[in-house]
């Protein structure tokens, strides 16, 4: 069975200080793709990343940037110089395996919530 | 391009009821998928459909719940008859081939649904 855990649930930072939400996931699967969602105030999910079983190169979009390490099954997400937009639910997610021609069921982590404070 | 499209987006009914939640994949997606949102069991998945064929329906709470994906462009969730502790937001979301993998999914805005 897959789980994803996110242990923080609720983080409070000052603008421009760097935040690092952490996940760990399990899987019996040698394939699997995690995700992370952001679900801002206003209810909606938006899809940040996807990181491939067979990809460990850590990824950098803007202030965004993800480690992954599948030594310890983190898929960590940090963001720089945090603003106050920023703050928002944020979700892990792991997808098993692959499925030809169609899509596979996320399993969510239970979210962190993010406070930037000015 | 418009999104994933979900109605209605509140929905407020009286125990017993039924309740009918529809989805609008977005164009040349071919999977589907419903989720409930709550506080005590945050983001779980209730049932999805590859190619308008159901898949994996293993989320589903009870046969109170239906769920229909007539074709590609709509789908439907039934809930009767409704009881209190439904009182969920409901997603749908909808995500496209997988030529390299599983592709993101991309979520509407959600049923915010009260059961009084």
């Amino acid at each position: 069975a897959q789980k994803v855990t996110q242990a923080q649930t609720e983080i409070s930072v000052v603008e421009k200080e760097d935040v690092t939400l952490d996940c760990v996931y399990e899987t019996r699967d040698t394939t699997y793709y995690l995700f992370w969602y952001k679900q801002p105030p206003s209810g909606e999910l938006v899809f940040l990343i996807r990181r491939n079983s067979f990809d460990e190169q850590n990824e950098i979009s803007g202030r965004y940037s993800w480690n992954f390490q599948k030594s310890t099954s983190s898929f960590n997400f940090t963001i720089t110089a945090s603003q106050v937009v920023d703050s928002a639910v944020y979700f892990c997610a792991l997808s098993e395996g692959v499925i030809t021609g169609g899509g596979n069921k996320l399993t969510f982590g239970t979210g962190t919530q993010l406070k930037v404070e000015l | 391009d418009a999104g994933v499209i979900q109605s209605p987006r509140h929905e407020v009914t009286e125990m017993g009821q039924e309740v009918t939640l529809r989805c609008k994949p977005i164009s040349g997606h071919n999977s589907l998928f419903w989720y409930r949102q709550t506080m005590m069991r945050g983001l779980e998945l209730l049932i999805y459909f590859n190619n308008n064929v159901p898949i994996d329906d293993s989320g589903m709470p009870e046969d109170r719940f239906s769920a229909k994906m007539p074709n590609a462009s709509f789908s439907t969730l039934k809930i009767q008859p409704s009881e209190p502790r439904d009182s969920a937001v409901y997603f749908c979301a909808s995500s496209p081939p997988t030529l390299r993998g599983n592709q993101p999914q991309h979520f509407g805005d959600g049923t915010r649904l009260s059961i009084l």
